[in-house]
């Protein structure tokens, strides 16, 4: 199966900034996803990264908030922009590929807002 | 709609016995794949066992089994001999769609908090 480096594994974060998180994939993967999990929650989809065009958002989430790169088959960014504590939540990137029925996951990003 | 629901939020038990963590699901797709995850206190997200719709046997891996129940749509997850490295968050979910209206999503459940006790 697919191995993700997913980066950073934690941050702590002044509210009002932003901060990146990238997703690097050992082989190319057609379907790369974006889940947040706030405390104690269970993981919620924020938007499926495509390839060379716009990300597609759930709904209660905006571009704005949440801007998506995924400039090859390999390679994905999300950026938390102008951050509340209310952001406070574990990031997972999340690709279909072959093993484990298809799924695997980023380590996540434990990201504190202060 | 799909929708997955874990009705458990926490559940103890004693270490070496076995417990089970429940899973309802509902989806009108003939196909679908349910799956369960173990996230421990560092986020990971660890995969355990997969089942699909159209399998005629419930699912094993080592000390996890799947008790697939289709006609009552559940999934509940089955562990053996508990361990103190068992105590984590469960997850289940379900993929949505099959085929060309396979989207690749995962639809989670709420997850329960297991911990076993010495």
């Amino acid at each position: 199966s697919a191995v993700i480096s997913q980066k950073p594994s934690r941050d702590i974060c002044q509210r009002g900034t932003s901060l990146t998180i990238q997703c690097q994939v050992d082989s190319q993967v057609t379907m790369m996803f974006w889940y947040r999990q706030q405390p104690g929650q269970s993981l919620t989809l924020i938007a499926t990264a495509n390839q060379g065009s716009e990300a597609t958002y759930e709904s209660g989430f905006v571009i704005d908030k949440f801007p998506i790169s995924r400039p090859n088959l390999t390679f994905s960014t999300l950026t938390v922009s102008n951050m509340s504590p209310e952001d406070s939540s574990i990031y997972l990137c999340s690709v279909v590929s072959r093993g484990n029925h298809g799924y695997t996951f980023g380590s996540g990003t434990r990201l504190t807002v202060v | 709609a799909q929708k997955i629901t874990q009705t458990q939020p926490g559940m103890f038990v004693q270490e070496k016995e076995a417990v089970t963590l429940d899973c309802t699901y509902d989806t009108s797709d003939p196909s679908y794949g349910l799956f369960w995850y173990k996230q421990p206190s560092s986020g990971e997200m660890i995969f355990l066992i997969y089942q699909g719709s159209y399998d005629q046997q419930n699912a094993t891996e080592g000390r996890y089994s799947l008790n697939f129940q289709k006609a009552r749509k559940s999934a509940n997850l089955v562990i053996s001999a508990s361990q103190l490295g068992d105590s984590a968050m469960y997850f289940c979910a379900m993929r949505e769609g099959h085929g060309s209206s396979n989207t690749g999503k995962l639809i989670f459940g709420q997850g329960t908090t297991l911990q076993v006790k010495p």
